[in-house]
C-alpha cells in the first residue's frame, strides 16, 4: 500500500542535542512538507520541497534544517538553535501538478528535556 | 492565499447532519477551497475540495456560495468517529496549504 511513514512515533532528547526526524513516502509525490503543531494550535509550516535537491523555508524555519536528496525522503533536523523544540511534527506529501490534497504521516511527538 | 474564518467549536447530535461554515471573503478567482480534518493526535486527513461548483464524495458535501465568499462542509449523518478538528483552507495550488486553528466538532449521543 502507498503511504507516508514517519519515524519514530515518540522521541525524547536532551536539551542541546540535534535530532533528525524521518519522513518517507512511496506515493511518487513530487512535493513534501514539514509542519509543527503545538497543543491546541493549528499547523505551522517549517519547510517544503517541490523537487529533489530544492527546498524553501516556511513560516517558522529558524532552528530547523532539511534535505531532499531523494524523491521519497525528506528528513527534518531539529537543531539546538530551536528554542522550544517540544512539539508534534507532521510530514506531508502531495502532487505538484494537480490540486489533489495532501497525504499526511502519523506524526512524531518530540519531547526535549 | 486568502484568509478563512471558522467558528471555534460546534456540537452535533449523532445521526444528524453537521454543517460547518467557513468565511473566505477575500478569495480570488483561481483559489480553491479545501477541507481537512484532524482526529486527536493523528495527521490531518483530506476530505474534499472545490473551486466554484458544489462537490460531493463518500465523506462529505461542499457547498460554495455563488459569490464564493463562504462555504459549508456537510457531513450528512455524523457519527462519534467524526469528532475532530475541521480545517477550511483557501489556496491557489495544492502547495503550501496554511492550516489555521479550525473548528472543533464534537458529535454527541
Amino acid at each position: 500500500d502507498g503511504g507516508i511513514t514517519q519515524s519514530p512515533k515518540y522521541l525524547f532528547r536532551k536539551e542541546g542535542q540535534n535530532v533528525t526526524l524521518s519522513c518517507e513516502q512511496n506515493l511518487n509525490h513530487d512535493a513534501m512538507y514539514w509542519y509543527r503543531q503545538d497543543p491546541g494550535q493549528g499547523l505551522r509550516l517549517i519547510y517544503y520541497s517541490q523537487i529533489v535537491n530544492d527546498f524553501q523555508k516556511g513560516d517558522i524555519a529558524e532552528g530547523y534544517s532539511v534535505s531532499r536528496e531523494k524523491k521519497e525522503s525528506f528528513p527534518l533536523t531539529v537543531t539546538s538553535a530551536q528554542k522550544n523544540p517540544t512539539a508534534f511534527y507532521l510530514c506531508a506529501s502531495s502532487w505538484q501538478t494537480t490540486h489533489y490534497g495532501y497525504t499526511f504521516g502519523s506524526g512524531t511527538r518530540l519531547t526535549v528535556v | 492565499d486568502a484568509k478563512t474564518t471558522q467558528p471555534t467549536s460546534m456540537d452535533c447530535a449523532e445521526g444528524r447532519a453537521a454543517n460547518l461554515p467557513c468565511n473566505h471573503s477575500t478569495i480570488s478567482g483561481n483559489e480553491y477551497v479545501y477541507w481537512y480534518r484532524q482526529i486527536h493526535s493523528q495527521g490531518p486527513q483530506y476530505i474534499i475540495h472545490g473551486l466554484k461548483n458544489n462537490e460531493t464524495n463518500e465523506m462529505a458535501s461542499l457547498i460554495i456560495t455563488e459569490d464564493r465568499k463562504s462555504s459549508t462542509l456537510i457531513l450528512p449523518h455524523a457519527t462519534l468517529r467524526d469528532t475532530a478538528v475541521y480545517y477550511c483552507i483557501v489556496a491557489g495550488t495544492a502547495s503550501k496549504l496554511t492550516f489555521g486553528t479550525g473548528t472543533r466538532l464534537q458529535v454527541t449521543l
